[in-house]
């Protein structure tokens, strides 16, 4: 079982803001990585670290941390958004070793 | 720009080893973290394992009595090889370049367009 935790899916109004949540406890010592993966695709890296986005990632994605829990958020969600967005760090054995979070489906209505 | 290419066959018999390539093109596999990651049909993703330059290695717990990873340096891949197989192994198997940032933060940056593997007599 995943030691990172996410919802199964949320919805969100074409325009509106939706954010999505990974809680784990590795979470307060590691930053969280966030990746979209769209149906038949390779993930896509979106934001890692403290708030970072790669090139290419819109602005309207962010990230954000607190405690246990990652958080990326999507300002102004677009019908392309629409996805699956997985939370990945290190794992809470000390080990260093990675682990996923369990996925959430973002549907654009 | 970096690209990864997984390579190797679709259809393993239960109780074989599944062996996969990964080319790594566009870059150097020198001085970055090399991961195998997988996802069954409909469900989530599932971290195997990861190799650094120096040959370390780290792997899933729960696959780590048959998990191997290797590198060649001289010809930009990296490998995989999971032995013992079962359909419970069947999957899209994803390689992945991992970079590391201030040392809290782990990130897989760059991703090969997967390879389903299917375990089946």
């Amino acid at each position: 079982s995943s030691e990172l935790t996410q919802d199964p899916g949320v919805s969100v109004a074409l325009g509106q803001t939706v954010r999505i949540t990974c809680q784990g406890d590795s979470l307060r010592r590691y930053y969280a990585s966030w990746y979209q993966q769209k149906p038949g695709q390779a993930p896509v890296l979106v934001i890692y670290g403290q708030n970072n986005r790669p090139s290419g990632i819109p602005d309207r994605f962010s990230g954000s941390n607190s405690g246990n829990t990652a958080s990326l958020t999507i300002t102004g969600a677009r019908a392309e958004d629409e996805a699956d967005y997985y939370c990945n760090s290190r794992d809470s054995s000390g080990n260093n070793l990675e682990v996923f979070g369990t996925g959430t489906k973002v549907t654009v209505l | 720009q970096v690209q990864l290419q997984e390579s190797g066959p679709g259809l393993v018999k239960p109780s074989e080893t599944l062996s996969l390539t990964c080319r790594v093109s566009g870059g150097s596999i020198r001085s970055y973290y090399w991961s195998w990651i997988r996802q069954p049909a409909g469900k989530g993703l599932e971290w195997i394992g990861r190799i650094y330059t120096s040959e370390s290695t780290k792997y899933n717990p729960s696959l780590k009595s048959r998990v191997t990873m290797s590198l060649d340096t001289s010809k930009n891949q990296f490998y995989l090889k999971l032995s013992s197989v079962t359909a419970a192994d069947t999957a899209v198997y994803y390689c992945a370049r991992g970079d590391l940032a201030g040392g809290t933060t782990y990130f897989f940056d760059y991703w090969g367009q997967g390879i389903p593997v299917t375990v089946s007599s």
